[in-house]
């Protein structure tokens, strides 16, 4: 079992649609990413929070929208998505955004844009 | 620029061998290195880091890393491998000179162990 939890699972939806991914964690860390990863590659950072201030944004389209409602949660907004943002998207948490900790990932959330 | 490289696609090896993934790394000033892996379906696990101080590590499921300065490598090993270690594997990097917090991942590393 993973202690940072995701949800859904699996996403369908269509290009017009509203969605959300969602992420929690109770570990007390301070630090919590969005990761973007296709098949077989590496993740790729997308948003990075910091005591629940965003600290990076790594020139993600504004069609994907991150929020930080508290230290537990993580939120990634979803709008008028694109075939090619068909992907396992991962969220993690790390104990500080500029320490030495591991990070530690939820199972992600395998989104499919029709 | 930060940058880690796993030279190898895919590793094979037989159950009970014993088996290495490779990296090697480029940053600036001193590294913080990590190890992760991925089993299908599921998100990354953290396997084991280095910071500083002993260069041999050893981190989860019988899995340990020698950190190389003068080679630039934190090479995975494990002296038995069973089938369940088949998995995706990532070396991985924190700039720690520049307080920098991004993690760089490798490409990974696809193991294979048969049977």
């Amino acid at each position: 079992d993973t202690e940072v939890t995701q949800t859904p699972k699996h996403l369908v939806m269509g290009m017009t649609n509203k969605k959300s991914l969602k992420c929690e964690q109770h570990m007390g860390h301070r630090a919590m990413y969005w990761y973007k990863q296709k098949a077989k590659k590496p993740p790729e950072l997308m948003f990075v929070y910091s005591y629940e201030k965003l600290s990076i944004n790594e020139s993600v389209p504004s069609r994907f929208s991150p929020e930080c409602p508290n230290s537990s949660l993580l939120n990634l907004h979803l709008h008028a998505l694109q075939p090619e943002d068909s992907a396992l998207y991962l969220c993690a948490s790390s104990l500080d955004e500029g320490d030495n900790q591991p990070q530690h990932f939820g199972d992600g959330t395998r989104l499919s844009i029709l | 620029a930060q940058s880690v490289a796993q030279p190898e696609d895919q590793v094979n090896v037989a159950e009970g061998n014993p088996l290495t993934v490779k990296c090697t790394y480029s940053v600036s000033g001193n590294p913080y290195l990590f190890w992760y892996v991925q089993y299908p379906n599921r998100g990354l696990q953290f396997l084991l880091k280095y910071i500083t101080g002993d260069n041999l590590v050893k981190g989860s499921y019988g899995f340990e890393a020698e950190f190389n300065k003068s080679q630039t490598s934190f090479h995975l090993k494990k002296p038995s491998a069973l089938v369940s270690d088949s998995a995706l594997y990532f070396c991985a990097v924190r700039d720690a000179n520049t307080g920098g917090f991004k993690t760089i991942f490798g490409a990974g590393t696809r193991l294979f162990v048969k049977a």
